[in-house]
C-alpha cells in the first residue's frame, strides 16, 4: 500500500519568515494530494491540494508543488503569521472515479514566533 | 446545512465495554469514512464505504465495526474495547463529483481505561 513520509515533524520560524513542509509517498499511481491544516482540538480542514497533471499550484500565501518523478511534494508558506500555527499534515491518494484512500503523513508542527 | 456531525464529542469506556460511534453527513456523500489519530502517526483509516450497503477495510480495522444502511449516517462500532482504542476518532464524507475532497466531522475523543 501507499506510504507517505513527512518532515520535518516540528518546524519553527519568525513572523514573516517562509516556512517549507515536504513529503514523498511510495505509490507512482497516486495522483491526488491535499494538505491539511488542524489546530489543536479542531478537526483537519483543507487548506490546498494538487492533482498529478500539474506541477505547482498557489493560493495566496499558500502553494504547493508536485514532482512525481521523484514522487515528492511540498507546501510553501510566505509570510507566515501567528495564525498560521497549528498541525499540518499532507497525504496521497489513487483519485479518480474509484474511492481514494487517503494515506496520511505523520504531521508537522509548525509554530509562528511574533 | 450541518455537514459532518458526531457524537458524542468525549467518551470514557472501561476495557471489554462496547459502544458505537455516531456520524451523519448532511450534504448526500455517498463516500464515507472513519479515521484514527494518535500523537505522531497522523489519521489512519479504519473502515470507508461508497454506498449504501457497501463497506470495505482500511489500514487499522481490527476491533472495529461499521455498517451503512442509510446514505447519510455511518455508525463505527467497538466490539469489546481496549486501552490501545485510546484515540481520537474522525469520520469523513466526501462527494464523488467534488474530486477528492473530504470534509470531517469535529471528533470524538475516546478514552479506555
Amino acid at each position: 500500500g501507499e506510504n507517505v513520509e513527512q518532515h520535518p515533524s516540528t518546524l519553527s520560524v519568525q513572523e514573516g519568515d517562509s516556512a517549507v513542509i515536504k513529503c514523498t509517498y511510495s505509490d507512482s499511481a497516486s495522483n491526488y494530494f491535499p494538505w491539511y491544516k488542524q489546530e489543536l482540538g479542531k478537526r483537519p480542514q483543507l487548506i490546498i491540494d494538487i492533482r498529478s497533471n500539474v506541477g505547482e499550484k498557489k493560493d495566496q500565501r499558500i502553494a504547493v508543488t508536485l514532482n512525481k518523478t521523484a514522487k515528492h511534494f511540498s507546501l510553501h508558506i510566505t509570510e507566515t503569521q501567528p495564525e498560521d500555527s497549528a498541525v499540518y499534515f499532507c497525504a496521497a491518494s489513487v483519485g479518480g472515479t474509484s474511492y481514494g484512500k487517503l494515506t496520511f503523513g505523520q504531521g508537522t508542527i509548525l509554530t509562528v514566533h511574533p | 446545512n450541518a455537514g459532518v456531525t458526531q457524537t458524542p464529542k468525549f467518551q470514557v469506556l472501561k476495557t471489554g465495554q462496547s459502544m458505537t460511534l455516531q456520524c451523519a453527513q448532511d450534504m448526500n456523500h455517498e463516500y464515507m469514512s472513519w479515521y484514527r489519530q494518535d500523537p505522531g502517526m497522523g489519521l489512519r483509516l479504519i473502515h470507508y464505504s461508497v454506498g449504501a450497503g457497501i463497506t470495505d477495510q482500511g489500514e487499522v480495522p481490527n476491533g472495529y465495526n461499521v455498517s451503512r444502511s442509510t446514505t447519510e449516517d455511518f455508525p463505527l462500532r467497538l466490539l469489546s474495547a481496549a486501552p490501545s482504542q485510546t484515540s481520537v476518532y474522525f469520520c469523513a464524507s466526501r462527494s464523488p463529483t467534488r474530486a477528492d475532497t473530504q470534509y470531517f466531522g469535529p471528533g470524538t475523543r475516546l478514552t479506555v481505561l
